[in-house]
């Protein structure tokens, strides 16, 4: 089945600095997700990117399906923005498959 | 638009008891999933149902684990009997087809003593 890889496995911040996180993933892909888990658990839908660009506020992602990556910008980054970041994706007949995230610590 | 929703929000119980979680999806979504998610882990696929229909259950423990999605609504997940590292929190997920985009309930978080 696919695989998914996401770097780098922690990330710590000031407020206010920029940052890219990045999934790799080992075969086409039919659908590619980008979901924030806060503290508290939730999984919060942050993007549905199989491949091209879109943009949500201080959030945007690119995913190059020909390259086999996607990358998840985070702008200006707020403290609400901690948690962790993980990529997920379909291919062929694969249910969705979860990278290992990314922990993101923002500190004022 | 109501979320995905399950309950209990949180379980405690002994080894070789049982649980059993319910999922109810978002209104219309045909594909509905349950994920298990350990501390520190990304969540793992259990099961994957298509309307009333399994899809996937290649990741479900059978020998413990059951699921059952009635009617092609709502969902409930049975562990019996649950061991220790049944720890986890349960995440149903609903979409609207097949490779859809996931939306997440807010989970179930079981601890076995």
């Amino acid at each position: 089945g696919i695989q998914v890889e996401q770097s780098p496995p922690d990330l710590i911040l000031q407020e206010g600095a920029n940052s890219t996180l990045r999934c790799n993933f080992s075969d086409s892909v039919n659908n590619l997700q980008w979901f924030h888990q806060n503290p508290w658990g939730q999984l919060i839908n942050l993007f549905y990117i199989p491949s091209g660009t879109k943009q949500n506020g201080r959030l945007s992602a690119t995913t190059v399906a020909t390259e086999r990556y996607s990358l998840l910008y985070i702008s200006s980054s707020q403290t609400t923005d901690s948690g962790v970041y993980f990529c997920a994706a379909y291919s062929g007949n694969t249910p969705l498959v979860f990278g290992k995230g990314t922990r993101l610590s923002v500190i004022a | 638009e109501a979320g995905v929703a399950q309950s209990p929000r949180y379980k405690i119980i002994e080894k070789r008891q049982s649980v059993a979680f319910w999922c109810n999806p978002i209104s219309g979504h045909a594909t509905l999933y349950w994920y298990q998610q350990i501390l520190g882990q990304g969540p793992k696929l259990l099961i994957q149902f298509q309307n009333n229909g399994v899809v996937d259950d290649s990741q479900l423990p059978k020998d413990r684990f059951s699921a059952e999605r009635l009617k092609g609504v709502d969902s409930t997940l049975k562990i019996q009997p649950a061991k220790l590292e049944d720890s986890a929190v349960y995440l149903c997920a609903s979409s609207l087809n097949w490779a859809g985009e996931l939306f997440f309930g807010e989970g179930s978080r079981l601890t076995v003593l």
